[in-house]
């Protein structure tokens, strides 16, 4: 009964190439959340969803993109990963008029 | 801008103990209060919510408190077991759903058996 579901779960990329993360969800809530987590830090928020309505955080890099075919999808493109971006990728909902978030397994990302 | 603390950073304790873990926040306006659990290279695992009207939530051997006015929540842990070994972390939420949860970098727990 998985509710929050990224794939995959680990995934290693080389210095500037391309690569994609995926989130489903079952809940069917309307807002969607990316949380880059690096190693002994707290999760901080890149950017949401509120149902197609994308929302940037002021810092995020323009390296970082996001797409939102429908409700139950959302994928995080990172252009041209750095070093830098090795990270925990988590992925998190919420419903409308709830305050809880839901978080999925995440994706560890590794850059060579 | 809203800061979020926990002390200790690491704690460990022997099977059986209660114990208490702290968050505390630099801004008293939130809406509500949410402790995770993460354990080594997972995902985050939600465990208690308050919303800012209430001062506590429970959840079986789990106790989550909340003030407002101080800025601080405790998690309460009761009768400590081995499996309760992970990182825990308060995160501070707002009204719109726009509004980033704003976490603190966790205390990691160890209980020993």
């Amino acid at each position: 009964d998985a509710m929050v579901i990224q794939n995959p779960r680990y995934q290693v990329t080389q210095f500037g190439k391309p690569v994609t993360l995926s989130c489903s969800q079952t809940l069917n809530h309307n807002v969607m959340y990316w949380y880059q987590q690096k190693s002994s830090q707290a999760p901080k928020l890149l950017f949401h969803y509120y149902d197609k309505d994308f929302n940037n955080e002021a810092d995020t890099p323009d390296n970082f993109q996001s797409r939102r075919p429908n409700t139950s999808f959302c994928f995080l493109d990172i252009r041209s990963p750095g070093l830098g971006d090795a990270a925990m990728y988590l992925c998190a909902t919420r419903g409308t008029g709830t305050y809880e978030q839901y978080f999925g397994p995440g994706t560890r990302l590794t850059v060579t | 801008k809203q800061e979020v603390t926990q002390i200790p950073a690491a704690l460990s304790v022997p099977e059986g103990e209660n114990l208490v873990l702290n968050c505390s926040f630099t801004d008293s306006a939130i809406y509500n209060l949410q402790w995770f659990r993460q354990d080594p290279g997972k995902g985050l695992t939600s465990l208690l919510l308050i919303q800012s009207s209430q001062r506590e939530q429970t959840s079986g051997r789990l106790n989550a408190s909340l003030d407002k006015s101080s800025g601080r929540s405790t998690l309460y842990i009761a009768a400590s077991q081995p499996g309760d070994s992970a990182t825990y972390l308060c995160a501070v939420g707002g009204h719109q759903a726009g509004t980033a949860l704003i976490f603190g970098k966790g205390t990691t727990l160890s209980v020993s058996s």
